[in-house]
């Protein structure tokens, strides 16, 4: 398996401009979830679904932020209107049925975002 | 909700010394603690884990220890070697109970030849 898929590897946009996000995860993982990544504050669960259903979104920043599992195999997150704060590595993970009882993530190799 | 705290933040040793890496959480209901490897440019990766039944677990030169009294938890690495280079993140969850896996805020280890 390629493991989970990300893109873009890396953006830079403009303030105020929208973001997209995309990710494939392992097929066959019931678990989506949306990690973002900064110096300050590390690993950050923004969001998390199972089985396209978004379970716990208590994480997203704000209402810029949405994200969407329209099947199995594609997800994505968007801000909009993106701004320089929001600059970061996001994480796209998976995980198995049985997530809560094995806990492994399986991670995609992140999207670098440079808001200018 | 649950808090976990990492230390040392960074870390630098040489090669073939150990390394040991500490971190506390918050919720008493946490029963899963993972510890992930990231390198440079990548994801991070799973490299070990300890549920609260068992107090120490060892992988070859990698050993994770947990005291649930006192609610902390720890990574040693043995016999580091250059390719150990990486920030390592802990991690706690309540299995059974919840989805969540509540990250440490990382520790960036060096292990100079």
């Amino acid at each position: 398996d390629a493991g989970v898929i990300q893109s873009p590897r890396h953006e830079v946009t403009e303030m105020g401009q929208e973001v997209t996000l995309r990710c494939k995860p392992i097929s066959g993982h019931d678990y989506l979830f949306w990690y973002r990544q900064t110096m300050m504050r590390g690993l950050e669960l923004l969001i998390y679904f199972n089985n396209n259903v978004p379970i716990d979104d208590s994480g997203m920043p704000e209402d810029r932020f949405s994200a969407k599992m329209p099947n199995a195999s594609f997800s994505t997150l968007k801000i909009q209107p993106s701004e320089p704060r929001d600059s970061a590595v996001y994480f796209c993970a998976s995980s198995p049925r049985g997530y809560a009882n094995t806990g492994e993530l399986f991670f995609g190799e992140g999207s670098r975002l440079t808001v200018l | 909700g649950e808090n976990v705290e990492q230390h040392p933040s960074t870390l630098s040793v040489q090669e073939g010394d150990s390394a040991v890496i500490k971190c506390t959480y918050s919720d008493s209901a946490s029963n899963y603690f993972p510890w992930y490897k990231q390198e440079l440019g990548k994801g991070p990766q799973l490299i070990i884990d300890i549920r609260s039944n068992v107090g120490e677990k060892k992988d070859q030169r990698i050993a994770v220890t947990l005291n649930k009294t006192a609610k902390h938890f720890s990574l040693h690495i043995t016999e580091t070697q250059p390719e150990d280079s990486a920030v390592y993140f802990c991690a706690a969850s309540i299995l059974y109970n919840t989805d969540k896996l509540i990250f440490g805020t990382g520790t960036r280890l060096q292990v100079f030849p």
